[in-house]
């Protein structure tokens, strides 16, 4: 079984509408990311949480939210979607014995129209 | 400011080597790593090297740090066409809490 999971992993939807993209790790790790990748750009972190209590911006915050409702499970929502948010995102989790190593989820693919 | 920069694209021949090239620029490094993506996948972390450490080698890969530079390398022995993916180079620096910047990742193509 993966160790870092995403919901969905596409997802369709238009302009204006809310949207949540869910991650779960069964790691164990205090530590959860979320990035966006798109081609040429490599990844840019959006958000970024170091525990349940502690919610920090990236880089790209702007238009994006997040909760981290419990150590396993961090979700990162769209408010009102634009087509720029069309991208690949990715959820990631780093702590304990790997330090800084990260583990990614599978990513899901969002298509805004 | 913090930037990790590496091309864009390296395509060689099947059993040829690959050397993936990146630089960094903040000299507080403390893990340096390369990610593989593969397509439809997510990163998976393919090796590391401790800032401390000039070189490092695990089966067909070898890591190459040279801090004076801020330069990193990865090199693949008898590149196949299974090593067909998306190179990240990525640094950890201590910021107060650690942070992890990549880079934009280069596409090694390897052609039979």
């Amino acid at each position: 079984d993966a160790d870092v999971t995403q919901t969905p992993r596409n997802r369709i939807t238009k302009t204006g509408k809310r949207i949540m993209l869910e991650c779960s790790q069964t790691k164990g790790h205090d530590r959860m990311y979320w990035y966006r990748q798109d081609p040429g750009l490599g990844l840019r972190l959006i958000y970024y949480s170091f525990d349940v209590k502690d919610i920090n911006k990236g880089e790209i915050s702007d238009g994006y939210s997040v909760s981290r409702q419990a150590q396993a499970k961090f979700s990162l929502s769209l408010e009102s979607a634009i087509p720029n948010q069309t991208a690949l995102y990715f959820c990631a989790t780093s702590g304990g014995t790997s330090g800084e190593t990260q583990y990614f989820g599978p990513g899901t693919r969002l298509l805004v129209l | 400011g913090e930037d990790v920069e590496q091309s864009l694209f390296l395509s060689v021949r099947e059993g040829d080597s690959s050397v993936i090239n990146c630089t960094y620029t903040d000299s507080s490094s403390t893990y340096l790593y390369w990610y593989k993506q593969e397509p439809g996948a997510g990163l998976q972390l393919l090796t590391y090297i401790f800032s401390n450490m000039d070189m490092k080698q695990d089966q067909r890969l070898t890591v190459l740090l040279n801090k004076k530079d801020k330069h990193l390398s990865l090199r693949i022995a008898d590149t196949q066409t299974g090593d067909s993916a998306i190179y990240f180079c990525a640094e950890s620096i201590n910021t107060g809490g650690f942070k992890t910047i990549f880079g934009a990742g280069t596409r090694l193509f390897v052609k039979a």
